[in-house]
Formats: C-alpha cells, structure tokens, sequence
C-alpha cells in the first residue's frame, strides 16, 4: 500500500525550531520528487517547498524562504523539514505529498499539526 | 508568483444539481492544473490533473476544462458524498493553490 506518514509536529514557541518527518512506503520513493504542503487552521492550502528526487532542484515559498529547510534521505526512504525562526503564522498542518502516478499531488500523508504559540 | 482565484467562494446547491466551480490564473499556467476535493478532517484528494484528466477512482461526474488562465470544475449531478471543499493547483511556476470553493447543501 502507498502510504505517506508525517511526525514530529508540536507546540513550539516563537522563534523555535522543530524538524517535522515523512515515512514513505508501498513506492520508490528515491524515483520521485516531494513536498510539503500547509493548511492553517480554517484556511486554505499553501504549498510550502519541493525536492526532486536527487535533491538536485528545491524550491520555497517566499513564506519560508531563508526559514525552512527540505532534505531526504533516499536510504531511509524519508522527507524532512527542518524549521527554524518560527511564527505564530506557521502554525498548521504539514501535509507531505507527492505525484506518483501523476503530474500532480495524488498521495499525500495525514498531517502533522504544528502549533507556534507563547 | 502565479496567482489563482477561485470563484464562488461558496456554492449552495442540492444534490442531484449541476456544479460549476470556475478557477482563474493571473497569468497563463498552459494545462498544468489539477483540482483537489477536501473533506473535514481529511487530506485533499486529487480529483484531475493536467486540467482535464480524472486521476484513477475519480467518478465520471467530474470533469475538468480550460487551458491558459480559465479553468472549470464541473460536477454533473451532485451526490450527498461531494459536499466538500474544493481547490485548484497551478504547477507551471513552482506550485500555487487557489483559496478554495466550499460547496455546501443547499
């Protein structure tokens, strides 16, 4: 079964850091790019960044830019994100996502929520 | 950056109904559209990609058209399970989501 499964999400002050996880499963996962996308809450989709398979090509939002670092580990079969500098217009959920059999995002994990708050 | 704006953002109409759900880039994004469905507490599920292709499980009652900066969502005849969110995905300069359309029961 494909199956995309975030952690590592919390509460974290302002100006924190936390390094949210994607396990893949069921595909190749060192043949295709990843993302991350957020949703904060009662709000729409914002995609955050994007990898490519050989982590060759990664893209940001402007939103996070210089903030939030993506990275994978092919080995492990695994997509980070490393967030630094945090806000309180962070706070979301992470969704990890990806097109496997598609010029678009048709999987995608359940999401981590991350809270950014005093 | 790409800019996409869905209209309505509300729709209220009865199952058994037509839905036409319009989304609008600030500048041509080809066909490199997809449109996703929302439900509450769910992770959006893709619905067509490429701006009129249905993705695999996708009910023959969606479809999409357009290329450039107009696009539709159409949904043939409403069934009680489509009552959701729904969103469009430009991927032709890095990636944007509009702000989404809620079809609600009417």
């Amino acid at each position: 079964e494909v199956q995309l499964v975030e952690s590592g999400g919390g509460l974290v002050k302002p100006g924190g850091s936390l390094r949210l996880s994607c396990a893949a499963s069921g595909f190749t996962f060192s043949s295709y790019s990843m993302n991350w996308v957020r949703q904060a809450p009662g709000k729409g989709l914002e995609w955050v960044s994007s990898i490519s398979s050989s982590s060759s090509y990664i893209y940001y939002a402007d939103s996070v830019k210089g903030r939030f670092t993506i990275s994978r580990d092919n080995a492990k079969n695994s997509l980070y994100l490393q967030m630094n500098s945090l806000r309180a217009e962070d706070t979301a959920v992470y969704y990890c996502a990806a097109g496997i059999r598609f010029d678009a995002f048709d999987i995608w994990g359940q999401g981590t929520m991350v809270t950014v708050s005093s | 950056e790409i800019v996409l704006t869905q209209s309505p953002a509300t729709l209220s109409l009865s199952p058994g109904e037509r839905a036409t759900l319009s989304c609008r880039a600030s500048q041509s994004v080809s066909s490199y559209l997809a449109w996703y469905q929302q439900k509450p507490g769910q992770a959006p599920r893709l619905l067509i990609y490429d701006a009129s292709n249905r993705a695999t499980g996708i009910p023959a009652r969606f479809s999409g058209s357009g290329s450039g900066t107009d696009f539709t969502l159409t949904i043939s005849s409403l069934e009680p399970e489509d009552f959701a969110v729904y969103y469009c995905q430009q991927r032709s300069n890095l990636n944007t989501f509009g702000q989404g359309t809620k079809l609600e029961i009417k």
